[in-house]
């Protein structure tokens, strides 16, 4: 079993629908989770953290926590061409380094 | 200008020859990292480094070492024992690790290509 799944895509959506990405992980002692984009040929750069149950929202993006049933989400309201990325899942263990999906390939039809 | 900076982007590596890769912060981070991606995959940690002169392996070390000699600097040796070394390389920083919102960033990596 992965310590971090995600389903790869491709996510198709139309523009300015709501994309949801989901992720789960396995260790349940995991504390921080994170949302990273990441478009072609290009390094991840942060969207959105979670630390505790529930929702939490910027602008566009809202992240959902829940450690009961060991999965993050991620919303993308208004959904823009521009968020046509892949969406990398991370998680922390015990030992602080970040544990990676595989990611979600979204793609935004205009 | 803060940030990460890795060099080169891009690199070309003969069979059987060594090749150090460069990273560098200015964010005074005192955890540095370094992770490997290979296409339509996630990241895979390779090394990390809590704090200069300490460094521990992470899932795919064989065929990789590094050095922590400074604090704005990690940098990643890839040897001729790793035996599938072309990836994407990447470097990332955060600023407390052991912190829950420990938060890493990442540089513009470099790709690796084996001739």
């Amino acid at each position: 079993q992965k310590e971090v799944e995600q389903n790869s895509g491709p996510l198709s959506v139309p523009e300015g629908a709501i994309a949801s990405l989901n992720c789960t992980y396995s260790d349940r002692g995991s504390q921080s989770f994170f949302w990273y984009r990441q478009y072609s040929g290009k390094s991840p750069e942060l969207i959105m953290s979670i630390y505790s149950n529930g929702d939490k929202e910027d602008g566009r993006f809202t992240a959902q926590l829940n450690k009961a049933s060991q999965y993050v989400s991620l919303l993308i309201r208004d959904s823009q061409p521009s968020d046509s990325a892949t969406y990398l899942c991370a998680v922390t263990t015990g030992r602080r380094a970040l544990t990676f999906g595989s990611g979600t390939r979204l793609q935004v039809q205009p | 200008d803060g940030g990460i900076t890795q060099s080169p982007k891009y690199l070309f590596r003969k069979e059987g020859q060594n090749v150090t890769l460069s990273c560098e912060q200015n964010l005074n981070h005192d955890a540095m990292y370094w992770y490997r991606q290979d296409p339509g995959q996630g990241l895979r940690l390779i090394y990390y480094s809590q704090i200069v002169n300490d460094f521990q392996k992470g899932d795919i070390a064989e065929g990789y070492s590094v050095s922590r000699e400074k604090k704005e600097s990690f940098p990643l040796t890839v040897t001729s024992a790793q035996k599938n070394p072309t990836a994407f390389y990447l470097c990332a920083s955060s600023s407390r690790q052991g912190a829950v919102t420990d938060t890493q960033y990442f540089g513009p990596g470099t790709r690796l290509t084996v001739l």
